[in-house]
């Protein structure tokens, strides 16, 4: 069984409706993250989480939201999607990280493709 | 931010070798990560620097200059299962100690 799993894995929308993408994990990491990835672009932040109570911004937070309900979910909510967050959805995870001195590997979902008409 | 660079394509035989650079600017350097990533899938641990030099695992070698701000990733004897991106992460205090994505190289092996 997959240690990062994501749904939807394919979502397609209209502009204006509120989306939800979920992500579980069983690694048992405190550290999750959320990254879109475009084409040419690369991976970019979303927002990340060290802990339950922990939420913080990324590189592009505008027109996103999180929660993490659990260690081992955290969710990622588009309020009013519009067509510009047509992208490639991946969640992570790491065990450390995130501070200076101490880097870790993410591991990462399989990704929710999403398409906003 | 962060900016880091790396080539957006390579072309390479079957069992040759290629070398994907990746530059990258920042301040208080905390780490370089190489992730694969095959088209529609999850990016996959390959490889991790944080001190210079060159670190091998099997037919993939990464190395780092830390003062030159420069790595590369050594894919020998190609395989076509290696045709996939290249991903180049390097966190530092610039990006508070995230990771920062280079763009990818998309290396295509041929027979």
């Amino acid at each position: 069984d997959a240690d990062v799993t994501q749904t939807p894995r394919n979502r397609i929308t209209k502009t204006g409706k509120r989306i939800m993408l979920e992500c579980s994990q069983t690694k048992g990491h405190d550290r999750m993250y959320w990254y879109r990835q475009d084409p040419g672009l690369g991976l970019r932040l979303i927002y990340y989480s060290f802990d339950v109570k922990d939420m913080n911004k990324g590189e592009i937070s505008d027109g996103y939201s999180v929660s993490r309900q659990a260690q081992a979910k955290f969710s990622l909510s588009l309020e009013s999607a519009i067509p510009n967050q047509t992208a490639l959805y991946f969640c992570a995870t790491s065990d450390l990280g995130g501070l200076a001195g101490v880097s870790d590997t993410q591991y990462f979902g399989p990704g929710t493709r999403l398409t906003v008409l | 931010g962060q900016n880091i660079d790396q080539p957006t394509e390579m072309t390479a035989t079957e069992g040759a070798i290629v070398q994907i650079n990746c530059t990258y600017q920042t301040s208080g350097f905390n780490g370089l990560f190489w992730y694969q990533q095959h088209a529609g899938e999850a990016p996959t641990f390959l490889s991790y620097n944080v001190l210079d030099g060159l670190e091998e695992k099997g037919r993939f070698s990464s190395f780092l200059s830390r003062s030159k701000g420069y790595s590369y990733l050594l894919l020998k004897e190609l395989q076509m299962k290696d045709s996939a991106s290249y991903l180049c992460a390097v966190s530092g205090r610039s990006n508070d100690y995230k990771l920062s994505f280079g763009a990818g190289t998309t290396v295509t092996v041929r027979a």
